[in-house]
């Protein structure tokens, strides 16, 4: 247990409409991360962040905007959800130490009708 | 942009066998991880094993290890004695190095284990 909660783990929502997901962990780590997962696309990067208000764009950050005002949390915001948002989104830290793995939320399922 | 290739979209074992999934990859960094994550149905990332490029042994875990050949940009994974909890998608993701330390993973295999 990487200690790490997503929420909602699923939410439906229109097109036009804000959205937030909240990643919340419990172990104080520096880094966090958002990706979202589509068939045949594997997880792509969304944002990161690397402390409290240090944050950066990926590969398909488009869209997003994040915000980590505490260290703790990490959210992702829509402004205007559209279709192409529809996906399942992952949240993960960086624990310190040898390996730079990462360790994942149990993702949220988003879909913008 | 860091790309990274698995040329296997799906692949299918039976039970007890041996399989391997490929991974090619592309970096300028000379210090990296390489990593393979393991998503069953239930969508959990599992983190199945990890291989520091600048050494030369391949990794192992268990009934998982990992042929890495760095000159190749190569990384595959294989799996001894398939079990049924096997069947899951696998990503192979290196990192960026650096100090940011993004992973990009590849597209997936689908790999299902028969009984």
């Amino acid at each position: 247990d990487a200690g790490i909660t997503q929420s909602p783990r699923h939410k439906v929502t229109e097109t036009g409409t804000p959205v937030t997901l909240r990643c919340h962990q419990t172990e104080n780590h520096r880094y966090m991360y958002w990706y979202r997962q589509d068939p045949g696309h594997g997880l792509r990067l969304i944002h990161y962040s690397y402390g409290v208000k240090d944050t950066d764009k990926g590969e398909v950050s488009d869209g997003y905007s994040v915000s980590r005002s505490k260290t703790e949390d990490f959210l992702l915001t829509l402004e205007s959800a559209t279709s192409s948002q529809t996906s399942v989104y992952f949240c993960a830290i960086r624990r310190s130490g040898v390996g730079g793995e990462l360790f994942f939320g149990e993702g949220s399922r988003l879909t913008v009708l | 942009a860091q790309t990274v290739t698995q040329s296997q979209p799906e692949m299918s074992v039976q039970e007890a066998e041996t399989v391997t999934l490929s991974c090619t990859y592309d970096t300028s960094e000379s210090n990296y991880y390489l990593f393979w994550y393991k998503q069953p149905p239930s969508r959990q990332m599992i983190l199945v094993i990890r291989q520091e490029a600048y050494k030369q042994q391949n990794a192992t875990e268990n009934r998982f290890s990992v042929n890495f050949q760095k000159a190749a940009k190569s990384f595959s994974l294989k799996i001894s004695d398939s079990q049924l909890g096997d069947t899951a998608m696998y990503f192979c993701a290196p990192n960026s190095g650096g100090s940011n330390y993004k992973l990009t993973f590849g597209k997936g295999t689908l790999l299902t284990v028969n009984p």
